[in-house]
């Protein structure tokens, strides 16, 4: 089956900062997602990005298709943005399965 | 904005009790999901329904089984609960779009306790 990998497993950044989230998956993929989860366990929507490039104020996302990559930008990171952030594939052969990726631990601190 | 509501956020249950945990959503999605979240395993999926009445299997259904009866309403339901079902128990509902799953709305999530 598909293979979801995201990197960095943790990441830990000072308030301000930039950061990128990297989510590679090893087949063609009907869409992708990308999802916070925050410290009380609800994952919320982030992005549905297939392919592309998305804006949503300090966050964006882009995804290659073709090259199996999705990449999440978060800029002038905040506390708020601590938490858990997981990409999420269905696979292009399989109508009804979404994967998840083992997700991105993201700590910012003051 | 959309709204997935799981009934209950903490539950503790003792071994062989009947568990259930129900979902309600507002938006008409045709699509709806449970999955569990254990650390070091991830999300996995344990039923889905596309429609009223019908249920598919997901990657785990031993031990579960499902119920929808209304479009808005997905229950999950642990016939006979054990200490291997505690975890957290997330609940997702989506439109049918016709090529794929669509976008994935969450609710809260339940944490299940079996002792």
């Amino acid at each position: 089956g598909i293979q979801v990998e995201q990197s960095p497993p943790d990441l830990i950044l000072q308030e301000g900062a930039n950061s990128t989230l990297r989510c590679n998956f090893s087949d063609s993929v009907n869409n992708l997602q990308w999802f916070h989860q925050n410290p009380w366990g609800q994952l919320i929507n982030l992005f549905y990005i297939p392919s592309g490039t998305k804006q949503n104020g300090r966050l964006s996302a882009t995804t290659v298709a073709t090259e199996r990559y999705s990449l999440l930008y978060i800029s002038s990171s905040q506390t708020t943005d601590s938490g858990v952030y997981f990409c999420a594939v269905e696979p292009g052969t399989s109508y009804d399965k979404v994967i998840f990726g083992p997700g991105t631990s993201l700590s910012v601190i003051p | 904005d959309v709204k997935v509501t799981q009934s209950s956020r903490y539950l503790v249950k003792r071994t062989g009790e009947k568990v259930f945990l129900e979902c309600v959503q507002d938006m008409d999605h045709e699509n709806m999901f449970w999955y569990r979240q254990d650390p070091g395993l991830g999300l996995r999926l344990i039923y889905f329904s596309y429609d009223v009445k019908m249920k598919e299997k997901g990657d785990i259904p031993e031990g579960y089984s499902v119920s929808r009866e209304k479009k808005e309403r997905f229950s999950l339901i642990l016939e006979s609960a054990s200490t291997n079902q505690t975890s957290m128990y997330l609940c997702a509902s989506s439109f049918l779009t016709g090529t794929d799953t669509g976008e994935l709305f969450f609710g809260e999530g339940s944490r299940l306790t079996v002792l």
